[in-house]
């Protein structure tokens, strides 16, 4: 079954601290991965995709497919991160996107 | 990057009515948008696609008599939840991907709160 898993709902750090948060997944073939954020009052937006192999806003993604894992790091974390996140590999039809439940990201000065 | 709004952003009504809800692309056309319902502290789930000129493709578990989805135009998408019930008090949002780039980059709406009485 495709199932993703974002094990901590609520994760909290002192600015500056490393942060990373989790994300595996069990999905057939090869998905394709997403981290989407959400701050406050705001629309959920793309924050990363693993094809891009990008750095946005200091976060960085590595696909892992040995430990289907995409968890989502970042060496210093500002409060500005504070936000919910959510990991979005593709859905069986391939375009539409299963999100994981979330984790919550508190950073706290 | 895309602007996408969703109009009512919020509605009350009665139990037994029916509601509907705009998606609308303001800047980019789409003959694919998606539909999102948001229980309170859940995740997303992914209820349809809708599609320009088709019948909309559902998720398994969601009634298509009960959430009617018309994509009529290249710019709009709309959802009725028809004969509302409590248990449809949700956060619906759309979704619709960028042209020209990956599928699955999506922008979305700001989400339609849905109370029924």
């Amino acid at each position: 079954a495709q199932r993703v898993t974002q094990p901590e709902k609520l994760l909290s750090v002192f600015k500056g601290a490393p942060v990373e948060l989790k994300c595996n997944y069990s999905y057939s073939g090869s998905p394709e991965l997403f981290w989407y954020v959400q701050y406050s009052r705001q629309r959920l937006q793309l924050l990363l995709r693993h094809i891009s192999r990008e750095s946005i806003k200091g976060f960085t993604a590595d696909l892992n497919k040995g430990e289907t894992s995409f968890h989502l790091k970042k060496p210093f974390a500002q409060e500005e991160d504070s936000a919910m996140y959510y990991c979005a590999p593709t859905s069986n039809s391939g375009y539409a996107l299963n999100f994981g439940k979330g984790t919550s990201l508190l950073v706290t000065p | 990057g895309a602007v996408v709004s969703q109009h009512p952003s919020w509605v009350i009504c009665k139990s037994g009515t029916s509601v509907k809800i705009e998606c609308r692309s303001l800047d980019f056309q789409a003959t694919t948008m998606f539909w999102y319902r948001q229980f309170p502290k859940q995740s997303l789930m992914l209820m349809a696609t809708s599609n320009e000129g088709s019948k909309a493709t559902y998720e398994q578990g969601v009634e298509k008599d009960k959430f009617l989805i018309n994509h009529a135009s290249l710019t709009l998408s709309t959802l009725t939840v028809t004969s509302a019930h409590p248990e449809d008090s949700s956060f619906y949002i759309c979704s619709l991907p960028l042209a020209g780039r990956s599928y699955n980059e999506q922008f979305f709406g700001p989400g339609t709160r849905l109370t029924v009485l």
